[in-house]
């Protein structure tokens, strides 16, 4: 069955450290992948997205993730956290001809010290 | 401004009532869902609809009904709402079926008393 996880509930980086969250997917296919973030109180926000081509996807808010086919991973990267990153992020992969049918990790809450 | 609304924000309601959450998208979408979030954030899918025809159901309790009066509007409703319940509800909408795309709505907080 398809899945994502996310092995991180909880990180904490100071301000201007960089950062990296883990996303791992199991699906038969050829994935469309996503990283979304959700404020307190927000709906999602979509960060990047991947489908095919670059394994490398740059997105908003100085945000990159690298797609790793033989490890089935979609990181994501940013190089200096801000304290408004702070936020709760989600990865997801699409189900092509599903319906448009998100399926999303367990999240990853981000707290970021001064 | 371009968006999916969703109305109420905040819905508080005793065990056993019915109650409905309206959703609108003014973006040209021809999708629309509604993703339930637990309490420790998960996010399911629970319907989808395109072109106001049911597209996903998830083994979702019969108590929980939508209704797509056309493709702009994606309406829920709940029957005998149990504690279970309680959760914050997201619509949203796309175009197309690979999942891009996808607006969410601010999400409607339902606590079940």
């Amino acid at each position: 069955a398809q899945s994502v996880t996310q092995p991180d509930i909880h990180i904490t980086v100071s301000e201007g450290a960089s950062l990296e969250l883990r996303c791992n997917y199991s699906y038969g296919a050829t994935p469309y992948l996503f990283w979304y973030v959700q404020s307190p109180g927000q709906g999602l926000q979509l960060l990047l997205k991947y489908f095919s081509g670059d394994t490398l996807v740059q997105g908003i808010k100085g945000f990159e993730a690298e797609f790793k086919r033989s490890q089935s991973s979609f990181n994501l990267r940013k190089p200096s956290v801000h304290w408004s990153d702070a936020a709760e992020y989600f990865c997801a992969v699409g189900l092509y001809n599903q319906g448009g049918k998100l399926i999303f990790g367990q999240g990853t809450e981000l707290s970021v010290k001064p | 401004d371009t968006a999916v609304s969703q109305t109420p924000k905040y819905l508080v309601t005793q065990m056993g009532n019915d109650k409905s959450i309206k959703c609108e998208q003014n973006l040209g979408h021809d999708t629309m869902y509604w993703y339930k979030q637990d309490s420790k954030k998960f996010l399911k899918i629970m319907f989808s609809y395109n072109n106001k025809e049911l597209i996903i159901n998830e083994t979702v309790p019969n108590r929980f009904s939508p209704k797509s009066p056309d493709k702009a509007h994606l309406n829920l409703h709940i029957n005998s709402l149990e504690l279970g319940d309680s959760a914050v509800y997201f619509c949203a909408s796309s175009q197309g079926n690979r999942g891009d795309g996808y607006t969410f709505g601010s999400g409607t907080r339902l606590t079940v008393v």
